[in-house]
């Protein structure tokens, strides 16, 4: 069964523009979580996914933005791009959303913002 | 609030020698708990979880990990190192603050090296 892909894989910007990424849970899975990881921040819960809708949120400004398709393949967007936003962007899947299902995650997509 | 500690950065060890990264958790009701390992480049990749049940829990690669409620400690173990274990581990806890969603809250990472 193919893992989670996520694309683009490598991603350079500049503060201000806006920016579209993309991610396709493992089939069968119809919760996706996407998660920021900086050197400074560690892993940080940006949101979740289930069925078509948000089923949490974490503490993050406006700027970034999500949404999930009927397929369950979802998208996150972040807007008027800042230095700060420099990351590698997970996206995980589980079979549900739930306490008790595990995450599998996709190799990223490593955003620079110049 | 929920919280995860991974007390040590890093962990060296030597290659057949057994390997213990630390984690301790605070949780308001029963915790969830995941280990997860991050090779250069790449994902986060599963190793194991604790639901409920026994308190030792079998994970891939060999690895495993015991929970420990008076300790809130879930501490990782592999009886004996192989330098291809050498990455960055992630312990975390389902944020119960969500009303059982997925979001997960993780440790800030304890880098593992094995030396041969």
């Amino acid at each position: 069964k193919a893992g989670v892909t996520q694309t683009p894989r490598y991603l350079i910007k500049t503060r201000g523009q806006q920016v579209t990424l993309s991610c396709s849970p493992i089939s069968g899975h119809r919760s996706v979580s996407w998660y920021q990881q900086t050197p400074g921040q560690g892993l940080q819960f940006l949101f979740e996914y289930f069925s078509e809708t948000q089923r949490n949120k974490g503490n993050f400004p406006g700027r970034f933005s999500g949404r999930q398709f009927s397929n369950s393949r979802s998208e996150m967007n972040v807007s008027t791009l800042e230095l700060g936003d420099s990351a590698l962007y997970l996206c995980a899947s589980s079979l549900a959303s739930g306490s008790t299902y595990e995450q599998y995650f996709g190799p990223g997509t490593r955003l620079t913002v110049t | 609030a929920q919280s995860v500690a991974q007390p040590e950065d890093q962990v060296n060890v030597a290659e057949g020698n057994p390997l213990t990264v630390k984690c301790t958790y605070s949780v308001s009701g029963n915790p969830y708990l995941f280990w997860y390992v991050q090779y250069p480049n790449r994902g986060l990749q599963f190793l194991l979880k604790y639901i409920t049940g026994d308190n030792l829990v079998k994970g891939s690669y060999g690895f495993e990990a015991e929970f420990n409620k008076s300790q809130t400690s879930f501490h990782l173990k592999k009886p004996s190192a192989l330098v291809s274990d050498s990455a960055l581990y992630f312990c975390a806890v389902r944020d119960y603050g969500s009303s059982n969603t997925g979001k997960l809250i993780f440790g800030q990472g304890t880098t593992l090296q094995v030396k041969p």
